[in-house]
């Protein structure tokens, strides 16, 4: 079965610093990854996926993430944090044979200091 | 951009009473998918529908029924409300193949009393 531990529940980062958000997955193949953002009281929005090719990934609201099949992560990074990045991130795992269903992390809130 | 939509943001029903979640998406998505959110619990599965008329069960079906009559719309229905679904509800779709990447809408606080 597909899991995706997220280590870190609050993180706490000044304005202008870098980020790196952890995720670990299990998944015995090469799993489809994504991470999304979740701001107060909305819904989940894609920031970036990896499924093939290079490594490194680049999403929207300049985020990148780095697929690692060694070390089974998929970590997110922001070289300088804005302050409207306050928010909910999701790392999710899905997989072919999982009929396409994702399963979740359980988030990581980030609150950016001024 | 893909569009997903919820009939609405907030909700509050009365213990017993019967209650839709409708939820529309706008990409010919095959998959659609009905979630709740709780503080410190994530996103929980409640249904999964892969196509017209059909229906999966996710890890928390129980109090909960769907329906899927048409391609775009998927419909999470309470039959009895009960104050433990007092909940976030996140409806998303996805396309049936390639990156399974999912499409949320902004959710519908659901309140029971």
């Amino acid at each position: 079965a597909q899991s995706v531990t997220q280590p870190d529940i609050h993180i706490t980062v000044s304005e202008g610093a870098s980020l790196e958000l952890r995720c670990n997955y299990s998944y015995g193949a090469t799993p489809y990854l994504f991470w999304y953002v979740q701001s107060p009281g909305q819904g989940l929005q894609l920031l970036l996926k990896y499924f093939s090719g290079d490594t490194l990934v680049q999403g929207i609201k300049g985020f990148e993430a780095e697929f690692k099949r060694s070390q089974s992560s998929f970590n997110l990074r922001k070289p300088s944090v804005h302050w409207s990045d306050a928010a909910e991130y999701f790392c999710a795992v899905a997989a072919s044979t999982n009929a396409g269903k994702s399963t979740f992390g359980d988030g990581t809130t980030l609150t950016v200091k001024p | 951009d893909v569009k997903v939509t919820q009939s609405s943001r907030y909700l509050v029903k009365r213990t017993g009473e019967k209650v839709f979640l409708e939820c529309v998406q706008d990409m010919d998505h095959e998959n659609m998918f009905w979630y709740r959110q709780d503080p410190g619990l994530g996103l929980r599965l409640i249904y999964f529908s892969y196509d017209v008329k059909m229906k999966e069960k996710g890890d928390i079906p129980e109090g909960y029924s769907v329906s899927r009559e048409k391609k775009e719309r998927f419909s999470l229905i309470l039959e009895s409300a009960s104050t433990n679904q007092t909940s976030m509800y996140l409806c998303a779709s996805s396309p049936l193949l390639g990156a399974y990447e999912q499409y949320f809408g902004p959710g519908t606080r659901l309140t029971v009393t």
